[in-house]
């Protein structure tokens, strides 16, 4: 079946580092790609989202590039802030089964001033 | 106003109750979802409707039972609960089936079991 492995965390790094979150999947097909945060208490906001191959999904300063040759979806920022500290969730998902979202394990993130 | 909302948000109870959590969504979407959160944070699809219709039942215990009263309402109902029913559990809604629209997440309820 579909699968999202991402890579451990907890991430610590310091105010304006460079943030890489790495995220491949397994599916066949032509899967739909997201980036979900979930902030402390919270439900889950999606980030960003890519449809199709070498499509960008941005926002926030976050981008990710969705490679069909590498099935890979990584996030990164430029320079991460305090603010985003926050559990990073990648994530699949296809019309034919039910457009359902398959999430990876989620990465924590923690960002020291 | 709140998109989609959940009650209770928090819900502590015994092994052996029955339960039930509330799902509201003032989007006009036609699907909505419920998953499941465990302690490490894994998330996982339970059950999704579309217009009041039951699209997905994943491995579910036959314990929990969706129900849809219209399409802006997804309820859960859990009987005889069991301590590895704790979790978060998050209700989300997106615009139909059609196409891969983003989906929208309630604010979780945290079902504690003792």
């Amino acid at each position: 079946g579909d699968s999202v492995t991402q890579m451990e965390g907890p991430v610590t790094l310091s105010e304006e580092a460079f943030l890489t979150i790495n995220c491949t999947y397994t599916a066949t097909g032509y899967p739909s790609l997201f980036w979900y945060v979930q902030y402390p208490g919270e439900g889950l906001q999606l980030l960003l989202k890519a449809t199709k191959a070498d499509d960008k999904g941005s926002n926030k300063g976050f981008e990710a590039t969705y490679r069909k040759e590498t099935t890979s979806f990584h996030l990164e920022k430029g320079s991460v802030q305090v603010s985003d500290s926050a559990v990073y969730f990648c994530a699949l998902s296809r019309m034919e089964y039910g457009n359902k979202l398959v999430f990876g394990a989620g990465t924590i993130l923690r960002v020291k001033s | 106003d709140t998109a989609v909302s959940q009650t209770p948000k928090y819900l502590v109870t015994q092994m052996g109750n029955d339960k039930s959590i509330k799902c509201e969504q003032n989007l006009g979407h036609d699907t909505m979802y419920w998953y499941k959160q465990d302690s490490k944070k894994f998330l996982k699809i339970m059950f999704s409707y579309n217009n009041k219709e039951l699209i997905i039942n994943e491995t579910v215990p036959n314990r929990f039972s969706p129900k849809s009263p219209d399409k802006a309402h997804l309820n859960l109902h859990i009987n005889s609960l069991e301590l590895g029913d704790s979790a978060v559990y998050f209700c989300a809604s997106s615009a139909d089936l059609a196409v891969v629209y983003e989906q929208y997440f309630g604010p979780g309820t945290r079902l504690t079991v003792t």
